[in-house]
């Protein structure tokens, strides 16, 4: 999806171990946010940002942590795996908080042993 | 709390038939926004609509139309005369006016399958 970038594609990691997922966007927006999918569940917000050094938190945010130093990006820390966070994450991003998130990077596909 | 129930979990048609999408949504904001979303068998997300409580008329966009209806709660989508390319999971969903689309609350989703 042109405009916003998430890597890695695909990660598997072990019950306790961290890793940050990277979401990058080019488009100057403002608003970033991650969400994760789960099989019938829909998209559900973990963390979100209206701007560079401004956080908040989702409906779901225990066990994630964020940052947003840059306008550009907004990662997104796993501090130590669970079973539970196996997911499909996205990342959104929007020109501001009154648009909403047109532009969704196309997903990392998270598996934790 | 805000809730977003799209009953349907599955829809099956064949090509050229009108299906129609449910959803129906609850919140105490007197003044919010709603959206519909479609994820195709690649997995992004694709914005197709955004309507403000305040509009209750209906929008039609060639094939896609919607129907909002503030006194049942409901935010339907149809689609008229189905395609292949139509066959993807869609997703309904609701966000508080202060904040627009930055806190979404989506629904479950639905699977439509268009057959040839």
């Amino acid at each position: 999806n042109a405009g916003v970038t998430q890597t890695p594609k695909f990660q598997v990691l072990k019950t306790g171990q961290s890793m940050t997922l990277q979401c990058a966007q080019d488009m100057n927006h403002e608003y970033m946010s991650w969400y994760r999918q789960d099989p019938g569940m829909g998209l559900r917000l973990i963390h979100y940002s209206v701007g560079a050094g401004i956080t908040d938190q989702g409906e779901v945010p225990n066990g994630y942590n964020v940052s947003r130093s840059t306008t550009e990006d907004f990662p997104l820390r796993l501090l130590s795996a669970a079973p539970s966070q196996t997911s499909v994450y996205f990342c959104a991003s929007s020109y501001s908080t009154v648009q909403p998130p047109q532009h969704f990077g196309d997903g990392t596909r998270l598996s934790i042993l | 709390a805000q809730k977003v129930t799209q009953a349907q979990t599955e829809i099956s048609v064949v090509e050229k038939e009108d299906v129609t999408l449910d959803c129906v949504y609850e919140t105490r904001d007197t003044t919010y926004y709603l959206f519909w979303y479609k994820q195709p068998p690649s997995g992004e997300l694709v914005f197709l609509i955004r309507r403000n409580s305040f509009d209750e008329q209906n929008e039609i966009s060639g094939r896609y139309s919607w129907n909002f209806q503030k006194s049942t709660s409901s935010f339907n989508f149809t689609i008229t005369a189905s395609q292949v390319v139509d066959s993807a999971v869609y997703f309904c969903a609701l966000s508080p006016e202060e904040t627009s689309g930055s806190r979404l609350t989506f629904g479950e989703g639905t699977q439509l399958t268009v057959n040839p």
